[in-house]
């Protein structure tokens, strides 16, 4: 079944605290991203990659790290979580930025 | 910002009846697209009209986009209460990123 698989679902952390969510595809995507998603403020990307080793900015990238060793797979990294990055986030793969995207199932953070 | 914005921000109606959302953007774009959330879960693309398209159908659902307005509109036809979700459309006017709106969040009243 083709699917973007996201983990973890939910992640409660402390201030500071180095955290990886990951992000695998199984459909052999070249792009990937990465949102956030906060009430009223829609979804913001914060990294995207339109290949292996290929990343760049998105709109919010600040506190963020990302890479893309294999096509596959796409983690965010934080690397010292602060409160303003609690949120919901996302991951998301398509072919191209011409098709449509396919999203992961979501990951509740909260930073306290 | 380049984000698309959806108006209006919450729709409720009645179920049987048509359901329309608009988006409006800022710059232009190569295509837009229009995608479903259920309560906090992943979004589900719904329908993808390129700038050179003017209307796409798909089962209930009809987009049309006016590239002259920067605007495009979801209309959701003989809505069901399984339609209750946000609505968001997304644009990629540079072709290698996705900006998305803020949502219509819609309410199918059984």
């Amino acid at each position: 079944e083709a699917q973007v698989t996201q983990n973890p679902r939910y992640l409660i952390t402390v201030t500071g605290k180095k955290l990886t969510v990951t992000c695998s595809q199984n459909m052999n995507h070249e792009y990937m991203s990465w949102y956030r998603q906060d009430p009223g403020l829609g979804l913001r990307q914060i990294y995207y990659s339109m290949n292996v080793e290929v990343t760049d900015k998105g709109d919010v990238p600040e506190g963020y790290k990302v890479s893309r060793k294999e096509k596959r797979n796409f983690p965010l990294i934080l690397e010292s979580p602060s409160p303003n990055q609690t949120s919901l986030y996302f991951c998301a793969s398509s072919h191209t930025t011409n098709e449509k995207l396919f999203f992961g199932s979501g990951t509740q953070l909260s930073v306290l | 910002s380049q984000q698309g914005e959806e108006d209006p921000q919450a729709l409720s109606i009645q179920e049987g009846e048509n359901a329309t959302m608009n988006c409006s953007y800022k710059t232009s774009i190569n295509n837009l697209q229009w995608y479903r959330q259920n309560s906090g879960r992943g979004l589900v693309h719904l329908i993808l009209i390129r700038s050179n398209e003017r209307e796409k159908h798909s089962g209930r659902l009809r987009v049309t986009l006016d590239t002259s307005k920067k605007s495009s509109s979801l209309l959701i036809t003989a809505s069901r209460a399984a339609d209750t979700a946000s609505y968001f459309c997304a644009t990629d006017p540079e072709g290698n990123q996705f900006y998305f709106g803020t949502g219509t969040s819609l309410t199918v009243i059984p």
